[in-house]
């Protein structure tokens, strides 16, 4: 069935490092992969997404790579800061629906 | 703000209980969809719906059910509750297809005690 394997769980970085959340999904037929960004007790915020016809997006200091082929995407997050704190999601778009990995907790020490 | 709006915020009721969890969409888009998410299952998607019309079901169970008005906003309707029904629910809206980008809504926190 769809799924969406989200990696790492758990990630702390200190302030100013780079911060890589992979992903991989399974439906091939899928073209719409989201990040979201979630901070405790509020609603889930849209902070990129990419397509299946792009590769790579960037947006300041968030990036997205696709890799058809081999059916994974990664966020990109550079010069990290304590505001980047919070639990991120990558999803999969199918057409019917969003399926989203199961998050991973950023935490940035300063 | 996202322009999507969901009341109530909290809710805490029984066992057994029934309730109905509000949500609408911003102005123009015609999907809305329902999430859960509680500690240990992430963001489940539950029922997408399009200009009234189911569209799309997910993990919903049979004690639950959804509806879109014509006026595009849409309820959800959860009975016979137990205590794992506790979590968040999230609603969001889009313009149309689940691959346009899906804005949420702020949650309703059900409390099943």
């Amino acid at each position: 069935g769809e799924n969406v394997e989200q990696h790492p769980s758990t990630l702390s970085v200190q302030e100013g490092d780079s911060a890589v959340i992979k992903c991989t999904y399974s439906d091939s037929a899928s073209n719409y992969f989201p990040w979201y960004k979630q901070e405790l007790g509020k609603r889930p915020q849209l902070i990129i997404d990419i397509r299946s016809n792009v590769g790579e997006k960037k947006d300041q200091r968030i990036a997205v790579t696709l890799n058809k082929t081999a059916k994974h995407f990664s966020l990109h997050i550079t010069e990290t800061q304590p505001e980047d704190s919070a639990v991120y999601f990558c999803a999969e778009g199918t057409g019917t629906a969003l399926i989203f990995g199961k998050g991973t907790t950023l935490s940035v020490s300063s | 703000d996202s322009g999507v709006t969901q009341t109530p915020k909290h809710l805490i009721t029984a066992t057994g209980q029934r309730v109905t969890l509000r949500c609408s969409p911003r102005s123009g888009d015609l999907s809305v969809y329902w999430y859960q998410q509680s500690l240990d299952q992430g963001l489940q998607f539950l029922i997408q719906y399009y200009n009234g019309e189911e569209r799309a079901k997910g993990n919903i169970l049979e004690r639950f059910s959804a509806q879109q008005f014509p006026d595009l906003h849409s309820e959800l309707n959860l009975s016979s509750l137990e205590l794992g029904d506790s979590a968040l629910y999230f609603c969001a809206s889009s313009a149309s297809s689940s691959t346009d980008t899906q804005y949420f809504g702020p949650g309703t926190r059900l409390t099943v005690l």
